[in-house]
């Protein structure tokens, strides 16, 4: 695609459930990141993908979020037992190889806990 | 933990002033990047500076960064309506834990006044 694809667009859940949020970054980009926003705030880094190395990930507020990059592309973002205060939206940018190259966002997912 | 921090939080101005932004990180730099980010849009790439000192102009957006590479301005002349939205920093930290990593200042969000 032209550019980063990410979904479902919104997605209220009821407290206690787990969501899935996906990513599709620009083909033959390498580097893809994670942030969230909440509502007038700024991004908040999550989760770094580079390649084949170890994924960053110093930035997952706890252990109920993990995130799965397959073949280098896709990437799923996963909370578990979803929380109030997990409502944000959910930012995915990609990048050329990471490094000092410029990050392209996705729309984002808008998720809303109940 | 590292953070990046810009001033003012908000700044509403009449079209036709100059609008200022400022970013301090608690950490020296290897590089920063800029964002605009319009109301209910993604944030879009603006610049990226690398180089102690440097300067870059875009028409009416002049940017810089500091000698010790710790912050950083953005510079927006005679400002219009469609300057409207947050402008973010982002910043690599130098000798950071070998992942580009960014870090994303709290951002300043412009309104101008028609």
């Amino acid at each position: 695609g032209a550019g980063v694809s990410q979904s479902p667009s919104n997605k209220v859940t009821e407290k206690g459930k787990d969501v899935e949020l996906r990513c599709d970054p620009i083909s033959g980009h390498t580097a893809l990141y994670w942030y969230r926003q909440s509502l007038g705030q700024g991004l908040e880094f999550l989760i770094y993908f580079q390649g084949n190395s170890a994924p960053d990930k110093s930035g997952l507020p706890s252990d109920r979020f993990s995130a799965e990059r397959t073949g280098g592309s896709v990437s799923t973002l996963t909370i578990q037992r979803t929380q109030q205060e997990d409502s944000a939206v959910y930012l995915c940018a990609s990048s050329l190889n990471g490094g000092q190259n410029r990050q392209y966002f996705g729309a984002g997912t808008r998720l809303s806990v109940l | 933990g590292q953070q990046v921090m810009q001033i003012p939080q908000y700044q509403h101005v009449q079209e036709g002033e100059d609008f200022t932004t400022y970013c301090n990180s608690s950490t020296t730099l290897s590089n920063i990047q800029w964002y605009k980010q319009r109301p209910g849009g993604h944030p879009v790439f603006l610049i990226q500076l690398v180089k102690s000192g440097e300067v870059k102009k875009q028409k009416r957006l002049t940017f810089q960064f500091g000698e010790a590479k710790k912050n950083s301005s953005l510079h927006i002349t005679a400002t219009q309506t469609t300057d409207v939205g947050t402008y973010f920093c982002a910043g690599h930290p130098r000798g950071g834990s070998g992942t580009y990593k960014y870090i994303f200042g709290t951002g300043t969000r412009l309104k101008v006044l028609a």
